[in-house]
């Protein structure tokens, strides 16, 4: 029930197409959803996060989709760029007091081919 | 100052050896975390602290050793590692809960045992 499920493993965009990651997750107490990118020999860093009270929520050309009902969340890449070529980790995690637990999905490699 | 800093970026280490591994922040963070990485995988927990006290210890074997010295710092201390503990080392910090805010990443330390 702690597993967050990630889908595709890897994936080959065309410069200028819409990237689709696909995630979901078992555990309803779950109330934070962040995607993380990673680019190689690097950390992860956030890009962008939603709550369960919204059902979508865009920065830039990243937008999150979430289904409360489905339990599943994706995020999409509008107008994919080559820089855009990273891995894309998806997560979730629950309040504790004086901390947060990230439970990670396993990883999307993206390729955006020029 | 938004970041996460960890030193060395780079270790190699023999079996028999002991160094550290450290991390500091000075965002006001009062969680501090361990994470492990092998390649082409999420990152997995080892630690955390909240407010200077270890929370977590995800069955992490004796040979890692957390300690956190202050608020703003976080050391690993290794010893008699193995090869299969060769792995990207993540310091990560976050606001101690209530509303997160997300983790915030280091660029890690790519540690090589041989």
């Amino acid at each position: 029930q702690q597993q967050v499920k990630q889908s595709p493993q890897s994936l080959i965009v065309q410069k200028g197409g819409i990237s689709i990651i696909n995630c979901a997750y078992e555990n309803t107490a779950f109330d934070y959803f962040p995607w993380y990118q990673q680019f190689p020999g690097k950390g992860p860093a956030l890009l962008i996060a939603i709550r369960p009270d919204v059902s979508e929520k865009k920065e830039g050309r990243f937008t999150i989709s979430f289904n409360k009902s489905a339990k599943q969340f994706s995020l999409h890449i509008m107008d994919s760029q080559p820089g855009d070529s990273a891995t894309y980790f998806c997560a979730a995690s629950r309040a504790n007091t004086g901390f947060q637990k990230l439970v990670f999905g396993t990883g999307t490699r993206l390729l955006v081919s020029p | 100052d938004t970041e996460v800093t960890q030193t060395p970026k780079h270790l190699v280490m023999g079996m028999t050896n002991k160094k550290s591994l450290k991390c500091e922040q000075h965002m006001g963070h009062r969680a501090m975390y361990w994470y492990k990485q092998k390649a082409k995988k999420p990152p997995e927990l080892m630690f955390v602290y909240s407010y200077e006290k270890l929370s977590i210890n995800e069955s992490v074997p004796s040979r890692f050793s957390p300690e956190c010295p202050n608020s703003s710092l976080l050391n690993l201390h290794l010893h008699a590692l193995q090869p299969e503990d060769s792995a990207l080392y993540l310091c990560a910090s976050s606001h101690p809960g209530g509303q997160f805010y997300g983790y915030t990443f280091g660029s890690g330390t790519r540690l090589t045992v041989v």
